[in-house]
């Protein structure tokens, strides 16, 4: 196992509503990196956040927002939920830049 | 835009068989590549680098080509347990995540008794 966490592991929401997923990474990582995987399609940049601050960002709208608290365990924030908002959120925690990411077991989302 | 290129499959595979991916990548300035591997509704961990010398972890061989944006991943001896999906992934930046990693679709590998 990678020893990152991530919860909940399932989620039920309805549209309009806000969702806040949460991601415990490794120990000694301090970069986290949010992912949106689709059924059938490979996973999607979301952001990342380096020592509490964000560091990139994929192409997705403001209302996907997140934070990095000082312990590194970060949090992904998704307002005014949208249908095809459903899939699998991943999260990936890595030693400063390094290239190599590992993930969490993922929330995974639908949207009602 | 950058995209990575996978064929999807599925991939249906004796085992004991040898089996080749291919992947391609649109971006000539990318720094790092990798294979994962995710089973059905689980994540993606991480199967191995791949170096511009080519690299081998046991039963697995990855090669890197730049001049044609190529990535290969050669699985030897399949077993039963290799069946999954196979990511192609590419960083486009050294040390870093500011574009994140990019992933292609993945390529489904069936592993039949």
């Amino acid at each position: 196992e990678t020893g990152v966490t991530q919860s909940p592991t399932h989620l039920i929401k309805t549209r309009g509503q806000q969702v806040t997923l949460r991601c415990s990474s490794q120990s000694g990582h301090n970069t986290v990196s949010w992912y949106q995987q689709a059924l059938g399609q490979g996973p999607q940049f979301i952001f990342q956040y380096y020592r509490e601050e964000e560091n990139g960002r994929g192409n997705f709208p403001p209302r996907f927002s997140g934070l990095q608290f000082p312990n590194y365990s970060s949090e992904l924030n998704v307002n005014a939920l949208e249908l095809d908002d459903s899939a699998l959120y991943l999260c990936a925690s890595s030693s400063g830049l390094a290239d190599e990411q590992f993930f969490g077991p993922g929330t995974r989302l639908t949207v009602l | 835009r950058k995209e990575v290129e996978q064929d999807p499959g599925p991939f249906n595979v004796p085992e004991g068989a040898t089996v080749a991916f291919n992947c391609t990548y649109s971006n000539s300035a990318s720094q790092s590549f990798f294979w994962y591997r995710q089973d059905c509704r689980k994540e993606p961990k991480l199967l191995m680098s791949v170096y511009s010398s080519g690299n081998e972890d046991g039963r697995f061989t990855a090669q890197l080509n730049r001049a044609s944006q190529y990535i290969s991943l050669l699985i030897r001896d399949s077993k039963l347990s290799d069946s999954a999906t196979y990511l192609c992934v590419v960083n486009e930046a050294l040390g870093g995540g500011a574009d994140g990693l990019t992933f292609g679709k993945g390529t489904h590998l069936i592993i039949q008794p």
